[in-house]
């Protein structure tokens, strides 16, 4: 069974740092495309960025380009998120999924971030 | 960036009904690169259909995707009570993925 969990978000003040991991299991991390989607409370789904099975491509969404950085560690099986320079913005429900370069069959079931003051 | 623009925002229909979705696209989507999400309040998005057409592992048949260029739309051919929920749209034609802004589909 495919599962990806979350962790590492939190309340943290505007300008402030962030890293986000999801622990992944259950299927071969290594051959999958890796995401990161958000979403704040009662509103709908923002694509962020993604990162290709080996880590030799990324990209990301124009709106964190530059502050937030993917990367992915296949022997431990971990995805991570590096997020600097938080916004009020970005305050949101981060999800990791795994899939296809473009669509995600698999999600996790999120992590809170809350940039506030 | 690929704009999404689902409507509409809310389909008030009753269980045994047919539901249709739109997914209006502001340029053409290559290769039909279009998927289908159902989220449930308090749960996390589950992909229905990708590659426009395609219906993920697990999905019934009564729900299906169709279209092409800039307008696709989603189909269930009869609603379930559990069908009720917001469903999104997304492509991953270019390399900017986007969602579209959700359809609602409420019980009339």
């Amino acid at each position: 069974e495919v599962q990806l969990v979350e962790s590492g978000g939190g309340l943290v003040q505007p300008g402030g740092s962030l890293r986000l991991s999801c622990a992944a299991s259950g299927f071969t991390f290594s051959s999958y495309w890796m995401h990161w989607v958000r979403q704040v409370p009662g509103k709908g789904l923002v694509w962020v960025s993604r990162i290709k099975t080996d880590g030799s491509y990324t990209n990301y969404a124009d709106s964190v380009k530059g502050r937030f950085t993917i990367s992915r560690d296949n022997a431990e099986n971990t995805l991570y998120l590096q997020m600097n320079s938080l916004r009020a913005e970005d305050t949101a429900v981060y999800y990791c999924g795994a899939g296809d370069s473009g669509y995600l069959p698999n999600w996790g079931q999120g992590t809170l971030v809350t940039v506030s003051s | 960036e690929i704009v999404l623009t689902q409507s509409p925002g809310t389909l008030s229909l009753s269980p045994g009904d047919r539901a249709t979705l739109s997914c209006r696209a502001s340029q053409s989507i290559n290769n039909n690169y279009l998927a289908w999400y159902q989220q449930k309040p308090g749960r996390v998005p589950r992909l229905l259909i990708y590659g426009a057409f395609s219906r993920a592992t697990g999905i019934p048949d009564r729900f299906s995707g169709s279209g092409s260029g800039t307008d696709f739309t989603l189909t269930i051919s009869r609603l379930e009570p559990e069908d009720f929920a917001v469903y999104y749209c997304q492509q991953y034609s270019t390399s900017s993925l986007t969602f579209g802004g959700g359809t609602k589909v409420e019980i009339k």
